[in-house]
């Protein structure tokens, strides 16, 4: 089973700044199928990105994605407050399995 | 807009069977999406247990195949959940979510809002 690893566990920026969030496959993931998603407290996880770097419907454009193999990437390019929340990535692999990264917590400094 | 609620018991004891059901509306259960169990443990990440087409069939994350039971209702419109032999480590958040396929991309696109289930005497 493929293992996803983020970095950094909690990242601790201001509103206004840029967020670079890191996701590592233990094996090569294809990008079609890595994903990107939102957690609020309280909040079930929302769709961010899938197929690496295509944007979910609704999502604002300051949210990219991007890498390949086993390297990924979530750009936040100028944080919102409301943007302050938990990142997982996410991938789907064979046999279908789903796997989730343990997330990256983006606080407000 | 489809929609998606669990429901069942907020409690079940050390041993016991942890049931739940994921109502879907909104949209039909018999669409050619598979419909998915995520669970979150307190303060943790999130852990994908498997998922059911309404054909029947089913894929199981493999430590919990040997506990879990997915099953589909289609003329309820809805799918649920049998975890067995539950300990203390099953306390979770339970979601239910539908996967999509976005551009050959397979993606949980609805989500429930996700039930608390404890494990305890």
């Amino acid at each position: 089973e493929i293992v996803l690893t983020q970095s950094p566990g909690t990242l601790s920026l201001s509103p206004g700044e840029r967020a670079t969030l890191s996701c590592r496959a233990s094996q090569s993931v294809s990008s079609s199928y890595l994903a990107w998603y939102q957690q609020k407290p309280g909040q079930a996880p929302r769709l961010l990105i899938y197929g690496a770097s295509s944007r979910a419907t609704g999502i604002p454009d300051r949210f990219s994605g991007s890498g390949s193999g086993t390297d990924f990437t979530l750009t936040i390019s100028r944080l919102e407050p409301e943007d302050f929340a938990v990142y997982y990535c996410q991938q789907y692999g064979s046999p279908p399995v789903y796997t989730f990264g343990q997330g990256t917590k983006l606080e407000i400094k | 807009q489809v929609q998606l609620q669990e429901s069942g018991p907020g409690l079940v004891k050390p041993s016991g069977t942890l049931s739940l059901t994921c109502a879907v509306s909104g949209g039909s259960i018999s669409s050619d999406k598979w419909w998915s169990w995520v669970r979150q443990p307190p303060g943790k990440g999130l852990e994908w247990i498997g998922e059911i087409h309404h054909s029947g069939s089913t894929n199981y994350k493999l430590s919990l195949s040997g506990r879990v039971t997915i099953s589909v209702d289609k003329s309820k419109n809805q799918f649920s959940l049998n975890l067995y032999s539950v300990t203390a480590a099953d306390t979770a958040v339970y979601y239910c979510a539908r996967a999509g396929w976005y551009s050959s991309s397979p993606v949980f696109d609805y989500w429930g809002q996700g039930t608390l289930v404890s494990v305890s005497s």
